[in-house]
């Protein structure tokens, strides 16, 4: 089966700036996560979608940081505006296959600088 | 404190040595254990994963989890240049909860 698809792959953009990330979900996976990777540190989830309602978002930085799949397959997450700190991979994951629902899948990520 | 302590190395071993890599928490509401290994520019893979304490053998990688001192451990044996990544240690609650990761330790097999 096809991974789990994010794009871009690499971002550089200055700070104030507005970036979005797309990712899409490997198919029938209902469950959707983002995390934030900052570089030597482990990812940190931002996000949680169980189809297209929000699961947990408590550590989304919303007043900069805001997500959505609104037919409950793929989903963008954007930043506007960009700070310094925002800089890191941006991973997306999903969930709810067959067989071992727990197992999350992770794609390649993109990775953000902020300038 | 964090909740997951996570030596980040990096550490570097000759090929075919035995790897040990370790993590320790504080939250004993943890119950899945899971190792993750992560390639350069790339994201994580599920390697092991194991629900409560006891040992888990899967290859060339053994998983240990001892809850009493809050501690897990995953061994590489016979370890190849293949095997050069960041590893990460996860934790969960619930197998519907969330992830909590470590820092990750970065692994380099010297040929």
């Amino acid at each position: 089966e096809a991974g789990v698809a994010q794009s871009p792959r690499y971002k550089i953009i200055e700070k104030r700036q507005s970036v979005a990330f797309w990712c899409n979900p490997i198919s029938g996976h209902a469950t959707l996560y983002w995390y934030q990777q900052i570089l030597g540190q482990g990812p940190k989830l931002l996000i949680q979608f169980q189809n297209n309602g929000v699961v947990d978002d408590s550590q989304l930085p919303k007043d900069r940081f805001s997500a959505e799949r609104l037919k409950g397959v793929d989903s963008t997450l954007k930043i506007q505006p960009a700070k310094l700190e925002d800089s890191a991979m941006y991973l997306c994951a999903s969930s709810g296959g067959q067989g071992s629902s727990y197992e999350q899948y992770f794609g390649p990520g993109t990775r953000l600088t902020v300038t | 404190q964090k909740e997951v302590e996570q030596d980040p190395g990096p550490l570097s071993v000759p090929e075919g040595a035995i790897v040990s890599l370790n993590c320790t928490y504080s939250n004993s509401a943890f119950q899945y254990f899971m190792w993750y290994r992560q390639y350069s520019r790339k994201g994580p893979e599920l390697l092991m994963y194991t629900y409560s304490s006891g040992n888990k053998e899967d290859g060339r990688f053994t998983a240990q989890v001892d809850k009493s001192s809050k501690y897990i451990s995953l061994f590489i044996r016979d370890s190849q240049p293949s095997d050069s990544a960041t590893y990460l240690c996860a934790m969960r609650r619930s197998s519907a909860s969330k992830i909590i990761f470590g820092s990750g330790t970065r692994l380099s097999i010297r040929p």
